[in-house]
């Protein structure tokens, strides 16, 4: 089906440890994002693309790296976790060429992290 | 990046129509206006999108005053199934956007 999948979808790390998450998309939307949402909250924006080999940064990037190589993937990197980053990240896709379709973002089904 | 304000929470009962109101009073002209719907442990989907006057599709409409300050979101006849979080999120085409904390809806039978 096509879609948004993240990987993993629940993972434990320790304090210090780094790890990957994974989102890839099959629709060749243009633009992907990660979110975070802490519970009982909203989504906050970490790091967004427009486009293959461009990132930029949302409003809390800190403590997060991201690449996007390829158009239909999207990486977000924890260099060293800490339990403040325990969470549950989305990843979604946006197709500026659909929008006047009336579609709007995809999301994955998220990945939830926990750090101890 | 324009801010976006909603009710916290909602009751209703089954069989009401149901109005959620957002505040984004420094929507940009380019700014479209859509909303998602959030399940627990799911991803948000997306329900409507509109960018001046009125638009209704099979969920829902959407309802958007001349100065674009505001937006309405109503679910006509809810079920208990539509309790979920509402979000009301303004972009543009510059690719970054806001949640903002969405609406809580409960319905109640």
């Amino acid at each position: 089906n096509a879609g948004v999948t993240q990987t993993p979808k629940f993972r434990v790390l320790k304090t210090g440890q780094s790890m990957t998450l994974l989102c890839a998309q099959d629709m060749n939307h243009e633009y992907m994002y990660w979110y975070r949402q802490d519970p009982g909250m909203g989504l906050r924006l970490i790091h967004y693309s427009v486009g293959e080999g461009t990132t930029a940064k949302g409003e809390v990037p800190d403590g997060y790296n991201v690449s996007r190589l390829k158009k239909q993937n999207f990486l977000l990197g924890l260099e060293s976790a800490a339990p403040s980053q325990t969470s549950v990240y989305f990843c979604a896709s946006f197709s500026t060429i659909t929008r006047d379709s009336n579609y709007g973002y995809t999301f994955g089904s998220g990945t939830r992290l926990t750090v101890v | 990046l324009a801010k976006t304000t909603q009710p916290i929470s909602m009751d209703s009962y089954e069989g009401q129509e149901v109005n959620i109101t957002c505040s984004h009073n420094n929507i940009a002209t380019n700014d479209y206006i859509t909303w998602y719907q959030q399940f627990p442990s799911q991803g948000p989907r997306f329900i409507i999108q509109g960018y001046k006057t009125k638009v209704t599709n099979e969920v829902a409409s959407l309802f958007i005053p001349a100065d674009r300050k505001s937006s309405t979101l109503s679910l006509p006849r809810v079920s208990l199934s539509d309790t979920a979080v509402y979000y009301c999120l303004v972009d543009s085409n510059a690719g970054k956007s806001t949640f903002g904390d969405g609406t809580t809806l409960t319905v109640k039978p």
